[in-house]
């Protein structure tokens, strides 16, 4: 069975800082994996993706995640934050396009 | 524009009563999902459907019930029997088959609080 672990529960972070948000996967097989926002009381949309190929992937809003298989890790990352950022992150695996399966979020918070 | 719509987007209901969330989908999906979020758990899948006319049940499947009378439509009933029915509430949709990533598309969500 596949699980998702994201370490953080909440980042607080200045204005302008870069920030990273963690997540660890375990599978026994090969994986997709994603990372969604999601600004409050609205529903989640993507970020950025990792289906296959360069292990750098990058998506919007200026973020991306670095997926890395020994690690069993794909962090998130963003080298400097505006307050917009604010929301909460989930990363998430398939296999193969079946069943989805998130981790608990990680809140960011983005001070001024 | 093609989306998910969710209605309504707050809803306010006595212990005791049945409550149906909307979920209506143009993206000519063939996968539907319903998911329930409460804070710092993350999303846990209630139902889901890949085709007209069948289900499955998710992992917490229980106090709720779906159909799939059409393509577009994939709505939550949320019973009596459910327990601790006050939550958000998510409608999702995907592909199935070929160039299915698992790549879910969301709406903005239903918040149920239940007096």
């Amino acid at each position: 069975a596949q699980s998702v672990t994201q370490l953080d529960s909440q980042v607080p972070v200045f204005e302008e800082a870069p920030v990273e948000l963690r997540c660890n996967y375990s599978s026994s097989v090969s994986v997709y994996l994603f990372w969604y926002v999601q600004y409050p009381n609205q529903g989640l949309q993507l970020l950025l993706k990792y289906l296959s190929g360069s292990t750098l992937v990058k998506g919007i809003n200026g973020f991306e995640a670095e997926f890395n298989k020994s690690q069993t890790s794909f962090h998130l990352r963003k080298p400097s934050v505006h307050i917009s950022d604010t929301a909460e992150y989930f990363c998430a695996v398939s296999v193969r396009g079946f069943k989805t399966i998130f981790g608990a979020g990680t809140r960011l918070f983005v001070k001024a | 524009d093609g989306g998910i719509t969710q209605s309504p987007k707050y809803l306010f209901r006595k212990e005791g009563q049945n409550v149906t969330l909307s979920c209506e989908q143009n993206l000519n999906h063939d996968a539907m999902y319903w998911y329930r979020q409460d804070p710092g758990q993350g999303l846990r899948l209630i139902y889901y459907s890949q085709i007209v006319n069948d289900f499955q049940k998710g992992d917490i499947a229980e106090g709720y019930s779906v159909s799939r009378e059409k393509k577009e439509s994939f709505p939550l009933t949320v019973t009596s029997a459910q327990k601790n029915p006050t939550a958000f509430y998510l409608c999702a949709s995907s592909i199935v088959g070929l160039g299915n990533t698992g790549e879910l598309f969301f709406g903005e969500g239903s918040r149920l609080t239940v007096l």
